[in-house]
């Protein structure tokens, strides 16, 4: 079974602090993918990356970062938070030309 | 433009009580359609993709069929450990990676 991972269930920051959210997947996947889950909102991709190195921005790409130095760790950078940055961000991972996505259990943070 | 709409945004049912919920999308050349469920706090699963017009797919009390312009999820007989939001999701027409999702439907079936 796929499995992805990430670094924190809850999280809760300050204002103005630089936060990493760190997603692992363990099946060799070449793409993966941040989202943000707000109600009412839905899930809406901020950054996606399709192999090391390489990444393209989602629909919400201001005022995050992402990092992708080995093809199993995708990270995700919040330059400085913000309140309105308080949310559900949800880790995927796919294989090329397959589009069916399998999600990691999601960090909620908080920012304060 | 791209979209996928849901409906109903919520659904309650009793336990046995069998009903549809709805995915309605518009996208240049459809790529799959996919449907997953999600437990609060938890990220979602993957149930389902339905490729063509037709194309019909079960898992236990669910069965996902699809049509050129929107998608149906049938649950037959639900109990309450089918309480979840359901979402669908397809591949927008620009990019060929990404999903586009659903603002989802959260079903409660109570006993």
């Amino acid at each position: 079974d796929v499995k992805v991972t990430q670094s924190s269930r809850y999280l809760v920051k300050r204002t103005g602090e630089k936060v990493f959210l760190e997603c692992v997947q363990d099946m060799d996947h070449e793409n993966m993918f941040w989202y943000r889950q707000d109600p009412g909102l839905g899930l809406r991709l901020i950054y996606f990356s399709y192999d090391v190195k390489m990444k393209e921005k989602g629909d919400i790409p201001e005022g995050y970062s992402v990092s992708r130095e080995k093809k199993e760790r995708f990270s995700l950078i919040l330059e400085s938070a913000s309140t309105n940055q308080t949310s559900m961000y949800l880790c995927a991972s796919s294989i090329p030309g397959y589009n069916e996505q399998f999600f990691g259990p999601g960090t909620r943070l908080t920012v304060l | 433009e791209d979209q996928v709409t849901q409906s109903p945004e919520a659904l309650r049912l009793q336990e046995g009580e069998s009903s549809s919920l709805n995915c309605s999308y518009t996208v240049s050349g459809l790529r799959g359609l996919f449907w997953y469920r999600q437990d609060p706090g938890k990220g979602p699963e993957f149930l389902f993709t339905l490729y063509s017009a037709g194309e019909e797919k079960e898992k236990e009390r669910l069965k996902a069929t699809l049509t050129k312009k929107e998608s149906f999820l049938h649950i037959t007989a639900p109990k309450p450990e089918d309480s979840a939001t359901y979402l669908c999701a397809v591949p927008p027409s620009n990019s060929g990676y990404a999903l586009n999702f659903g603002k989802g439907t959260s079903l409660l079936v109570t006993p």
